[in-house]
């Protein structure tokens, strides 16, 4: 069956940075776009980025924009989410989330997240 | 700012038909915005119930069904139980690989 499976969260400074990593099984994961959704505890979902299935594209929300950076490794099944520059504001639980289809119209999948705690 | 907008919070009874919307502040919804529906209980990661519209996700039940009503998406849920009582969230994608969520509808069966 389809899975996903984040690591990386933690306890982290303002300013400082942390990658995410979601290991995925049960699917061609080279197949399908993958998003990461985040959600402050208590609050709703936000949509942070996309990447297409072959990583030639990707899109972030203006609340990440030039300081998250999402990747993939095809041949390892695995999504990264490299974060920069953190902030407060930043605190949240992040999904990894499988697409539908090859690029970003909607997420079927989602794994069960990890807490990235920032503060000083 | 593009706000994508949800009832707060809804009720059913149990064994009835409840329809929770997802619409734009500006303008209309249509499959364009490919329009999906997430379930989440407390404690518990999103789950997918509905997306491109009205395909359902894997083993959801039929009781569950999204539509376009009117200028909104909109998510229906036939024969109300106990355990649909959670948040649910719409998302739509805005183009340019962007998406934003809707900031949920509380669903209470009572």
């Amino acid at each position: 069956q389809v899975q996903l499976v984040e690591s990386g969260g933690g306890v982290v400074q303002p300013g400082r940075s942390l990658r995410l990593s979601c290991v995925v099984s049960g699917f061609t994961f080279s197949n399908f776009g993958m998003h990461w959704v985040r959600q402050v505890p208590g609050k709703g979902l936000e949509w942070v980025a996309v990447v297409s299935s072959d990583g030639g594209s990707e899109y972030y929300a203006d609340s990440v924009k030039g300081r998250f950076t999402l990747s993939r490794d095809n041949s390892k099944n695995t999504l990264y989410l490299q974060m920069s520059s953190l902030r407060v504001e930043d605190t949240a639980v992040y999904f990894c989330v499988k697409d539908y289809s090859s690029t970003w119209y909607g997420g079927d999948f989602w794994g069960q997240g990890t807490l990235v705690t920032v503060s000083p | 700012q593009t706000v994508v907008t949800q009832e707060p919070s809804f009720s059913v009874s149990p064994g009835g038909t409840v329809t929770l919307t997802c619409g734009l502040s500006f303008g209309s919804v249509s499959t364009t915005y490919h329009p999906s529906w997430y379930q989440q209980t407390p404690g518990q990661a999103p789950r997918t119930l509905i997306y491109s519209t009205n395909t359902r996700s894997s083993g959801v039940p039929d009781r569950f069904s999204g539509s376009i009503f009117g200028k909104k998406a909109a998510l229906t849920i036939t024969g109300a139980q106990a355990d649909d009582e959670s948040d649910y969230y719409c998302a739509l994608y805005m183009g340019g690989g962007v998406s934003v969520f809707g900031e949920g509808t509380k669903l209470t069966v009572l």
